[in-house]
């Protein structure tokens, strides 16, 4: 079964600068989906990015980008030139292609200070 | 365009009860999937349904179950409920294409009291 750990229950980050978010899993299959979601107080999930295992190229979603490492099952997030509005929890999710389900990590609760 | 609708937003039931929880998936979208979050946690998945069919099951006991119906909305009911059932319940819908974005509902927070 594919497992999801993200090491830190929170972080935080001063305005305009740039934060790490880590994700590790664990999986025996090649061809799979990572995706980081965000979930402000509202409780509504909303994608931030998605990367494709068979891609080796990191994705990058304005100032967000990802740093990709298949071998060490390695997904981090990259917050650049970070805003208030980023302030939330963030989730790493391991989508296999054939089990169709989402596995996700327990969070990273993201705080933005002025 | 409408995004994924669930309802009711809060449910109070009272342990034993039956809930029914409800989720109409954005049009075009063939795929439901249900995620359980307890208070502070992370999601854990449910149930997914494709066309109609249940396609994946997680690791939940046999009173929760569901069902998708031809227009591709879908039910989650839960039976004989018990006071850790609490929590947010939420819906996702997306293409059959599992690398495709999966769109999340606001959820339905049941409580059990």
């Amino acid at each position: 079964a594919q497992t999801v750990t993200q090491s830190q229950p929170e972080m935080s980050v001063q305005e305009a600068e740039t934060v790490t978010l880590s994700c590790t899993y664990d999986t025996s299959e090649s061809d799979y989906y990572l995706f980081w979601y965000k979930q402000p107080p509202s409780r509504q999930m909303i994608l931030v990015i998605r990367q494709e295992a068979y891609k080796q190229q990191n994705a990058t979603e304005n100032r967000f980008s990802v740093n990709f490492q298949k071998a060490a099952k390695s997904f981090s997030l990259k917050i650049s030139d970070s805003q208030l509005g980023d302030a939330a929890m963030y989730f790493c999710a391991y989508t296999s292609t054939n089990a169709g389900k989402s596995t996700f990590g327990d969070g990273t609760t993201l705080t933005v200070k002025p | 365009e409408a995004g994924v609708t669930q309802s009711p937003t809060h449910l109070i039931k009272t342990r034993g009860q039956q809930a029914t929880l409800r989720c109409s998936p954005i049009s075009g979208h063939t795929s439901v999937y249900w995620y359980q979050q307890a208070l502070g946690l992370g999601l854990q998945f449910l149930l997914w349904y494709d066309e109609g069919e249940e396609r994946n099951r997680g690791n939940f006991p046999p009173r929760f179950s569901g069902r998708q119906f031809p227009n591709y909305s879908s039910e989650l009911n839960v039976n004989a409920l018990e006071l850790e059932d609490s929590a947010l319940y939420l819906c996702a819908s997306s293409f059959r294409d599992r690398g495709s974005e999966a769109f999340f509902g606001q959820g339905t927070r049941l409580t059990v009291v």
